[in-house]
């Protein structure tokens, strides 16, 4: 199975800062990450996906990079809106599987 | 528009089996790969298993041989058949598409609780 570890767990940012999220595979997966947002009672949204393309309707301020095994996900300033859990997944192979996550919250 | 529409969610004891069921729409059905995605409570997403367009099957380790997925194209629909369920298969259950290229889609989530 394809090990995703992704970090920080937690990050306290205010709002206007630049938060980075990365998210290392433990196998190279090409481009086949997406990155989601998820605040809570709700389901996932997908942010991005392949690695760096921008869904439909998501903000600018997100951005994604990386290939293989190596990626970020992006917030380059971020807005009240953006308090959440964030997670990564690989889609390159069964068993699908997600990185631990990461919580941003108001510092 | 895309919608994903679970339902067969609730509380069962230990042991007991629970059938959910997905109804998709706004998209070709038949044509996507489709997977179960769950989240226990407080804690993180937690892909479950899979099936093909052709109908082929996949699973995590821990639901394997106690869990089946399967599929009706003809009523756009998505299953999962959870048999000797157990306190650590409760969960938020997602169906959703989160393989192969174009975009990914979620339903927003049915609640299984196994509990005496």
């Amino acid at each position: 199975d394809i090990q995703m570890t992704q970090s920080p767990s937690s990050v306290s940012a205010s709002v206007g800062d630049r938060v980075i999220i990365t998210c290392r595979a433990s196998q190279g997966i090409g481009s086949w990450l997406a990155w989601y947002q998820q605040k809570p009672g709700k389901a996932p949204k997908v942010l991005i996906f392949p690695a760096s393309s921008l869904q439909s309707g998501v903000p600018s301020r997100f951005s994604g990079s990386g290939s293989g095994t190596d990626f970020t996900l992006t917030i380059s300033s971020l807005q009240p809106e953006d308090f959440a859990t964030y997670y990564c997944q690989q889609a390159n192979s069964f068993p699908v599987t997600f990185g631990g996550g990461t919580k941003v919250e108001i510092k | 528009e895309v919608q994903l529409l679970e339902s067969g969610g609730g509380l069962v004891q230990p042991g007991g089996s629970l059938r959910l069921s997905c109804v998709a729409s706004g998209f070709t059905f038949s044509s996507y790969t489709m997977s179960w995605v769950r989240q226990a409570p407080g804690k993180g997403l937690e892909w479950v298993s899979g099936i093909g367009t052709g109908g082929d099957t996949y699973f995590r380790d821990s639901v394997n041989g106690r869990f089946t997925i399967s599929r009706d194209n003809s009523k756009s629909t998505l299953y999962l058949q959870m048999n000797s369920l157990r306190a650590e298969d409760t969960a938020v259950y997602y169906c959703a598409q989160v393989t192969g290229s174009g975009s990914y889609w979620w339903g927003q989530g049915t609640l299984v609780t196994v509990s005496s």
